[in-house]
């Protein structure tokens, strides 16, 4: 089984600032790689599928980019509505879909 | 408006079977994979189970693997969950998710529904 890991689990930002978020892959998975954002008590969002692809009414300020194994989501300007859990799936494998563990992005 | 509302969540006991149900809205049902993933109590997501549009092809998660089948009736919009065998770590909120892409069986999910509880529990 593919194995997503990310990295860091919780990070500290304030609003302007711009942030990365790492996640990796135990074997390569091409550019089948998405990420979500998630607020306490509701269900997750898309924000980017196909590594870099921005989904349709997401703001522009973020971004993904990566191939392979590693794979990076970018928030170019934090805003207040962004303080949330972020998360990586990968679904290249014929066995299924992996979740990475999730970053919580917390207000520094 | 697209929307996928779950139901069928509640408290039922260790080594009992529930059902949950998924309606879906405002797209054509069976031309899109459907999946579910759960998200235990504080913890992360984990997915669950995928099935293609047309039901001839399904997917599970090694954690639920023999205990757990994934189905959908096209004639009504709504994708199911059997669970039996429910233990304690089964609990969580069922979310049910639509596959991005009519052209891929595992995608990106672009809608989710709101959540149904399953608690296992003495």
């Amino acid at each position: 089984d593919i194995q997503m890991t990310q990295s860091p689990s919780t990070l500290s930002a304030s609003v302007g600032d711009r942030v990365t978020i790492t996640c990796r892959a135990s074997q390569s998975i091409s550019s089948w790689l998405a990420w979500y954002q998630q607020k306490p008590g509701r269900a997750p969002k898309l924000l980017i599928y196909k590594a870099s692809s921005l989904e349709s009414g997401v703001p522009l300020r973020f971004s993904g980019s990566g191939s392979g194994t590693e794979f990076t989501l970018t928030i170019s300007s934090l805003q207040p509505d962004d303080f949330a859990t972020y998360y990586c799936q990968q679904y290249n494998s014929y066995s299924g879909y992996t979740f990475g563990q999730g970053t919580k992005l917390e207000i520094k | 408006e697209v929307q996928l509302l779950e139901s069928g969540g509640g408290l039922v006991q260790p080594g009992g079977s529930l059902r949950l149900s998924c309606a879906a809205s405002g797209f054509t049902f069976s031309s899109y994979a459907m999946s579910w993933v759960r998200q235990a109590p504080g913890k992360g997501l984990e997915w669950v189970s995928v099935i293609s549009g047309s039901g001839g092809s399904t997917y599970y998660a090694d954690s639920v693997k023999g205990r757990i089948t994934i189905s959908r009736d096209s004639s009504k919009n709504t994708l199911f969950l059997q669970m039996n065998s429910l233990r304690a770590d089964d609990t969580a909120v069922y979310f049910c998710a639509k596959g991005r892409s009519q052209l891929l069986f595992l995608d990106a999910f672009d809608i989710w529904g709101q959540g149904t509880m399953v608690t296992v529990s003495s």
